[in-house]
């Protein structure tokens, strides 16, 4: 089985530039999500979509980002324009939501990322 | 959101025990403690989660306190290959009617020859 893929594995663009980032989820996994670590901190949530349908969209920085998931297989995340502080590892993951004894169990499956680096 | 705090990092010998320890002391009752890892390149892996009980599994073990408010992963007998950031992760309940996980700063652990 395949797992989540991401492409680039790097890019590098200049301030104002534009840059999409493409994510392939695991074949059949109705989740996904963006997530993203810029230097020094933390890995941070920033959306959630259930098939084409943005679920959660509350760790979006600002409306530079925008996000898409047409058909509900892969994942577009487009930064336009780029800034400095958007300079970061961007991961994709995808999980399917089981419902299980203790609860609703959604392992989720993380790609390698895309490292953006605005100059 | 519950915040977790870990070490920035921690050494290991080869072959012993690797006890990372998380803090997550705001956590709330139907809040699961999950564990990831990432090795160098790659993205995070998922290792062991748990609410309330102990839980073991073919990697990992995961010890909560009865208070819930701190949690131990022991790897039982660190090999070289463990050598990662260690993640604890609280999954929360999103306004949105959804599940999503805040990370910790994740503690980067060297496993010794």
């Amino acid at each position: 089985e395949a797992g989540v893929t991401q492409f680039p594995s790097h890019s590098v663009i200049e301030k104002g530039q534009t840059v999409t980032l493409r994510c392939d989820p695991i074949s059949g996994h109705d989740n996904l999500y963006w997530y993203r670590r810029v230097m020094g901190k933390e890995i941070k949530f920033l959306l959630h979509f259930v098939k084409e349908s943005k679920q959660d969209e509350s760790g979006m920085p600002n409306n530079r980002f925008l996000a898409e998931r047409t058909g509900g297989t892969y994942s577009t995340l487009k930064v336009q324009p780029a800034e400095l502080e958007d300079s970061g590892v961007y991961f994709c993951a995808s999980s399917v939501r089981l419902s299980l004894g203790q609860g609703i169990y959604d392992e989720q499956y993380f790609g390698p990322g895309t490292r953006l680096t605005v100059t | 959101d519950a915040k977790t705090t870990q070490p920035t990092s921690m050494d290991c010998a080869e072959g012993r025990a690797a006890n990372l320890p998380c803090n997550h002391s705001t956590i709330s009752g139907n809040e699961y403690v999950y564990w990831y890892r990432q090795i160098h390149s790659q993205g995070p892996q998922y290792i062991i989660h748990g609410l309330k009980n102990n839980e073991t599994n073919e990697m990992a073990s995961l010890i909560i306190t009865e208070d819930r408010k701190s949690s131990t992963l022991i790897l039982p007998h660190a090999t070289l290959r463990d050598t990662a950031v260690y993640y604890c992760i609280v999954r929360v309940w999103a306004a949105s009617g959804t599940y999503k996980y805040i990370f910790g700063t994740g503690t980067r652990l060297k496993v010794l020859a």
